[in-house]
């Protein structure tokens, strides 16, 4: 299994809503991250977990939460999220050992649209 | 700081022409460089990548080769397809980070 897989596939959420995006990667990597990437833009990094552990957090507004319950698994839950957080959101996975990062592999994204 | 500069697209082409997208970078270290290909409504996929001065990264059809002298990694293809129609985003990372720099992206529309 050579793939990162994300649901749901498009979310609308109000901004009092509370929502949780998931991700899921059977290829033992053990470092796993969340991108937001707007139309047109490059992705840009939000959060890094390594071994499970929060590693990176590039500075993220607390209404974007994120959890990583195991080594395969990592969750984005939302809450009172901005029109301006619509965006599609990639996750990634890499292999991580001794400090040395390999080259990431993304998953399709969650096209969030905030009303 | 470290950085990366692709070409300004969109950039349209016909079937079958030669493809050029430039990616020149910006580096204090020695880091590797990828090229990744987002189709529409897709996210990112690794194209190909090399990891240190002289290597060629190929898939596809496609091919780069890091180049240290002029700092650049630029991507060809010599005969594309409806279905390249894309963006491809260069980018380096370092093996030490988890980080990637991701150039601003181009848009390659190719016509049949």
């Amino acid at each position: 299994d050579t793939e990162v897989t994300q649901t749901p596939k498009h979310l609308v959420m109000g901004m009092t809503n509370k929502k949780s995006l998931k991700c899921e990667q059977h290829m033992g990597h053990r470092a796993m991250y969340w991108y937001k990437q707007k139309a047109k833009k490059p992705p840009e990094l939000m959060f890094v977990y390594s071994y499970e552990k929060l590693s990176i957090n590039e500075s993220v507004p607390s209404r974007f939460s994120p959890e990583c319950p195991n080594s395969s698994l990592l969750n984005l839950h939302l809450h009172a999220l901005q029109p301006e957080d619509s965006a599609l959101y990639l996750c990634a996975s890499s292999r991580t050992r001794g400090g040395v990062y390999n080259e990431q592999f993304f998953g399709p994204g969650t096209r969030l649209t905030v009303l | 700081g470290d950085s990366v500069t692709q070409m300004e697209g969109p950039v349209t082409l016909s079937e079958e022409a030669f493809l050029t997208i430039n990616c020149t970078y910006t580096a204090t270290g020695y880091p590797s460089l990828f090229w990744y290909v987002q189709y529409p409504g897709e996210g990112l996929q690794l194209l190909l990548k090399a990891t240190k001065a002289d290597d060629k990264g190929s898939n596809k059809g496609f091919e780069a080769t890091y180049r240290k002298e002029t700092t650049s990694f630029h991507l060809e293809k010599g005969s594309v397809q409806v279905s390249d129609s894309a963006v491809y985003f260069c980018a380096l990372q370092y093996s030490s980070a988890s980080k990637i720099i991701f150039g601003s992206g181009t848009r390659l529309s190719i016509r049949p």
